[in-house]
This record gives structure tokens, sequence and C-alpha cells, in this order.
């Protein structure tokens, strides 16, 4: 049974409005929750964070959005670019981090058309 | 952050054979992760690999299958042993952040079994 889970496959956005990812989650344990981002035929690389004792984490053109209750996080990204273009990866961990490993959701296909 | 080099970046190997995949970390690490990427689902924990001691496999995982081996702080390796079609997946490599937060990743090896 999916603990995180994406249930956007993919997300069309055009170049410059905002994109927003969303994310559920099941497991009340999950106390940090991390955004990656993965290009074909390269590794996730980590995007940003959030602790499960904040609502939200800013940095630079991305923003994550964690409401606890409803056990439902989210990434924006504004303005969106045609670099941004990829797949990105919710993932969950109930250690305060990646330092025990993370449960990860399938995956959004964001598409930034021109 | 650290830098993951994984070998292969891809293979393609017959049914009933194993393959043996390489993790090097640029430095050392307690602990190194390896997931497992199916197609179109999340990135899975395989197991978390200690140095010193026998990797910790998640549900579903069994060390005759994935045998795993940690030698030293900057090096695994993670076998695919006895390969069937439905071990084709992204097989990536791990390490937490010195923070203990997020978490870095290799390229991946992306295997397809025939």
């Amino acid at each position: 049974d999916q603990q995180v889970k994406q249930n956007s496959p993919s997300l069309s956005v055009q170049e410059g409005r905002i994109s927003i990812l969303n994310c559920d989650y099941t497991n009340s344990m999950f106390d940090y929750f991390l955004w990656y981002k993965k290009y074909p035929a390269e590794g996730p690389t980590f995007l940003i964070s959030i602790s499960s004792i904040k609502d939200k984490n800013e940095d630079g053109r991305f923003t994550v959005f964690l409401n606890k209750s409803a056990k439902h996080l989210s990434l924006h990204i504004v303005p969106s670019q045609p670099g941004d273009s990829a797949v990105y990866f919710c993932a969950a961990s109930s250690s305060g981090g990646g330092a025990d490993g993370l449960t990860f959701g399938k995956g959004t296909h964001l598409i930034i058309q021109p | 952050s650290a830098v993951i080099s994984q070998k292969p970046s891809r293979d393609i190997c017959q049914r009933g054979t194993s393959l043996t995949i390489q993790c090097q970390v640029d430095s050392q690490v307690t602990m190194m992760f390896w997931y497992r990427q199916q197609p179109g689902q999340s990135l899975t924990l395989i197991a978390t690999a200690n140095q010193g001691s026998e990797a910790t496999y998640e549900s579903g995982f069994v060390i005759d299958k994935f045998p795993i081996s940690r030698p030293n702080l900057t090096f695994s390796t993670l076998t695919v042993s006895n390969m069937s079609p439905e071990d084709s997946s992204i097989y990536l490599c791990s390490v937490a952040g010195t923070g203990g937060t997020e978490a870095f990743f290799g390229q991946g090896t992306r295997l397809t079994v025939v």
C-alpha cells in the first residue's frame, strides 16, 4: 500500500506561470518531507525539504507547504521555467531526514510549455 | 553534497545470470542505501548497508537475491542474482547528507533482463 501518493502522473504548465505539485501521505509517523527532481538518465536531485514542525519552507523559486492535519504537501514553483521540465518525486521519512531511507511517491512529470 | 558514482550506467543481461552494481562515494559515509525503481513505479528502498555489518533488508527483499557488500566507508556493491525480466529496473545508490536530512543519489543503473 502506497504510503506516499502523487496522484497526478503528469502536469503541463505554461512558462512563467506557477506550477503546483501535490503529494499526500498516510503514515502519521512521517516527520520530514523532501522533494526531488529527476531528469532522464540521471539520479534524483534534492530540491527542497520541510520538517513536520513547520508549515512552509521557501528556497528561491521553490516553496513547499505542509498541511499536517490533511496529510498533504505541495511544491510551488514560480515562475516556471523550461529547465523545470522533469519528474518530481515527493519523499518522506520517519526519522527526521534521509539518514534511515526514504519512502517515495511515484512521481509527477512536469512539462513546461513555452 | 556527496558525489556518487555508479557503474555500470546500464546493462542488458540474460535471465538466470547475475549483475554486480558498484557505488563509489567521494567522502566517507556511515550508511549507504540501495533503491530500485521499476518502470512507472516509485523508488523503493531495498536495503541499508553499514560498513562492517550485514545489510538490513526491507520487507520483500532478501539477501540471497540482492547480496550487498560494504567493504569500506566509501564503497558498496549490490548484486542482482539469478535475474528474471521482472528485475528490469533502475537501481540507485544513495547516501545521507552530512546533516542527516536530505539524501543524495547516484545516476542509477538501468538494468534490462531479456
